[in-house]
């Protein structure tokens, strides 16, 4: 079935360095790739998305790139703020055929934490 | 209504007992998803309804736990006999389907608690 694998967290920066949370999938059909974000306190919601190879997502300075080759779908950001400070799910919903079609299926969570 | 509507927000309860939690999906959006998230877990996927279609159960942990929802709305999702490690946050989340399935927008979740 379909999988999502995130790096281990917790991760640890400092404001304005460089972040990057990867994400690589298993997926049976031609999925789509989301970045969910969950902020203290908040409920998930949508950071990014892309919906084809070569696609790449983009929302408040952070990017990833939809890689078929690699089967990635890295999070990135050239400069983190304290704001940042969240945890981080990378997620696909499975354009096949069948009843996996539509279904969204979560990597496991990176907590980021963005220190002043 | 403008989002995703989950009810109650807080529910504590006896072990033993059966528990009812109730998702009022976006209005028009097809897929619905139930979720379950452990204190500091990531989150685990219970079911799936997708339109009229039969529903993916397959993330159901026990026989204690169903879903049920009517047509395109409202969806309940039932715990008998809870037990401790039922304690967690049941998010519900719903998506417009169609050539392309879209984000899926999230409720606030419930917070049960199982004493």
């Amino acid at each position: 079935g379909d999988s999502v694998t995130q790096m281990e967290g917790p991760v640890t920066l400092s404001e304005e360095a460089f972040l990057t949370i990867n994400c690589t999938y298993t997926a049976t059909g031609y999925p789509s790739l989301f970045w969910y974000v969950q902020y203290p306190g908040e409920g998930l919601q949508l950071l990014l998305k892309a919906t084809k190879a070569d696609d790449k997502g983009s929302n408040k300075g952070f990017e990833a790139t939809y890689r078929k080759e690699t089967t990635s779908f890295h999070l990135e950001k050239g400069s983190v703020q304290v704001s940042d400070s969240a945890v981080y799910f990378c997620a696909l919903t499975d354009k096949g055929g069948g009843t996996s079609y539509g279904k969204l299926t979560f990597g496991q969570g990176t907590i980021l934490t963005v220190h002043p | 209504g403008a989002g995703v509507s989950q009810s109650p927000s807080n529910k504590v309860t006896e072990k033993g007992k059966d528990v009812e939690l109730r998702c009022d999906p976006i209005s028009g959006h097809t897929a619905l998803y139930w979720y379950r998230q452990r204190l500091g877990q990531g989150l685990e996927f219970l079911i799936y309804f997708q339109g009229n279609s039969a529903p993916d159960k397959s993330g159901l942990p026990s026989d204690r736990f169903s879903a049920e929802r009517t047509g395109e709305s409202v969806s309940t999702l039932t715990i008998q006999r809870t037990q401790q490690e039922d304690s967690a946050v049941y998010l519900c989340a719903s998506s417009l389907q169609g050539g392309v399935p879209t984000e899926a927008f999230f409720g606030q979740g419930t917070r049960l608690t199982v004493v």
